[in-house]
């Protein structure tokens, strides 16, 4: 089954800095990769994604970058804020047309971002 | 536009015990599924609906949890009896569709303790 790494668990980051997020997976059906943010006692909300279609994705100060040949795929948060301190998950799915048994989207383990002032 | 519900936010239980949580999905959404997170970890799959058939339950301990959707809307998720290790936060999410790259939307969950 698909295995998805991310690097770093914690990140320490001061106020308007800009904070990376690396994840890589195994399985090279995952077409589709979306990034969680979930407070702490919060569901998981969607910050952006991005389809196997397309190597870069930006939304203000968010972006994602995604390699294909690599397996690569990295969160980039620029101009940090208070209010960005979270924990922020990758995920990677191969879609139920692939499997033919559903949706399958496997999480990684989380990065806790702090942002300090 | 409304999104997952999902209830109780919180249980407490003995061991041993049984309990029961319920989902209503984002109105149109054909697809609905059944996650696990446990604390300090991402959320795990447990079942996948497309409207009221099971498409993947192949993580789901059958021997104590169930889930169903019978009119293809809200499902319940039940486990029976619960062990110490079921203590986790049991996430519902909603998408349109199982063959697409769509968005699966999060409910906030309930927070489930095994005494």
């Amino acid at each position: 089954g698909e295995n998805v790494e991310q690097h770093p668990s914690t990140l320490s980051v001061q106020e308007g800095d800009s904070a990376v997020i690396k994840c890589t997976y195994s399985d090279s059906a995952s077409n589709y990769f979306p990034w969680y943010k979930q407070e702490l006692g919060k569901r998981p909300q969607l910050i952006i994604d991005i389809r196997s279609n397309v190597g870069e994705k930006k939304d203000q100060r968010i972006a994602v970058t995604l390699n294909k040949t690599a397996k690569h795929f990295s969160l980039h948060i620029t101009e940090t804020q208070p209010e960005d301190s979270a924990v922020y998950f990758c995920a990677a799915q191969v879609t139920g047309i692939l499997t033919g048994g559903g949706n399958k989207l496997t999480f990684g383990t989380g990065t806790q971002l702090k942002v300090e002032l | 536009e409304a999104g997952v519900a999902q209830s109780p936010r919180y249980k407490i239980i003995e061991k041993r015990q049984s309990v029961a949580f319920w989902c209503n999905p984002i109105s149109g959404h054909a697809t609905l599924y059944w996650y696990q997170q446990i604390l300090g970890q991402g959320p795990k799959l447990l079942i996948q609906f497309q409207n009221n058939g099971v498409v993947d339950d192949s993580q789901l301990p059958k021997d104590r949890f169930s889930a169903e959707r019978l009119k293809g809307v809200d499902s319940t998720l039940k486990i029976q009896p619960a062990k110490l290790e079921d203590s986790a936060v049991y996430l519902c999410a909603s998408s349109v569709d199982h063959t697409s790259t769509d968005t699966q939307y999060f409910g906030p969950g309930t927070r489930l303790t095994v005494l």
